[in-house]
């Protein structure tokens, strides 16, 4: 089975420029996440997908980063104008939501490789 | 919010000895559920074991245990019979609420001696 596929691994851009970063999350997962993880600490949620819908996005940046997963299925995570504190590795990860989710189970996070973002 | 804190920011373990990571986390819900993801330097992160916040018995997934503590808010993860592979970042995590969103500890990065 494929697993979580994200591009670039690898982006280096001057502050100020845009960025996009895409994510295949795997097949028949309906939830897909974006984390944001700067050197040294643990993984921060951005946003959180239901298929083609926006669940949590209360860490979202939003006068820079925009995401959007139009038909429910891959996703691009988008920062514009990037800031020097941006640099980080964003990570997709994605989760199957059985029927078992409505009674409080919590699906396993299957994560990507991530990319790699340096803001100079 | 819901906070976890990882107090061992490194530890070091000699190949085939017992190490535990620590993990204490702050909620006000009374359902919820932990887990310990592991990171190798390729950066993919990938579940270790998870607990239930209902389920009493401390789960165990192979040389992998927990010791949940749910009055003290404490979730440790003890290795046994460490192996090189085992080398790597450990973050602790928690979810609860509505959302499936992970909120991730700082992590401990676990050297294994050989």
């Amino acid at each position: 089975e494929a697993g979580v596929a994200q591009s670039p691994r690898y982006k280096i851009i001057e502050k100020r420029q845009s960025v996009a970063f895409w994510c295949n999350p795997i097949s028949g997962h309906a939830t897909l996440y974006w984390y944001q993880q700067i050197l040294g600490q643990g993984p921060k949620l951005l946003i959180q997908f239901q298929n083609n819908g926006v669940v949590d996005d209360s860490q979202l940046p939003k006068d820079r980063f925009s995401a959007e997963r139009l038909k429910g299925v891959d996703s691009t995570l988008k920062i514009q104008p990037a800031k020097l504190e941006d640099s980080a590795v964003y990570l997709c990860a994605s989760s199957f939501t059985p029927p078992a989710v409505l009674a409080g189970e919590r699906g396993e996070l299957f994560f990507g490789e991530g990319s790699r973002l340096t803001v100079l | 919010a819901q906070t976890v804190t990882q107090s061992q920011p490194e530890m070091s373990v000699q190949e085939a000895e017992t190490v535990t990571l620590s993990c204490t986390y702050d909620t006000s819900e009374s359902d919820y559920y932990l887990f310990w993801y592991k990171q190798p330097p390729s950066r993919q992160m990938i579940l270790v074991i998870r607990q239930e916040a209902y389920k009493q018995q401390n789960a165990t997934e192979n040389r992998f245990s927990v010791n949940f503590q749910k009055a003290a808010k404490s979730f440790s993860l003890k290795i046994s019979d460490s192996q090189l592979g085992d080398a790597a970042m450990y973050f602790c995590a928690y979810s609860g609420g509505g959302a499936d969103g992970l909120t991730f500890g700082k992590g401990t990065h676990l050297i294994i001696q050989p």
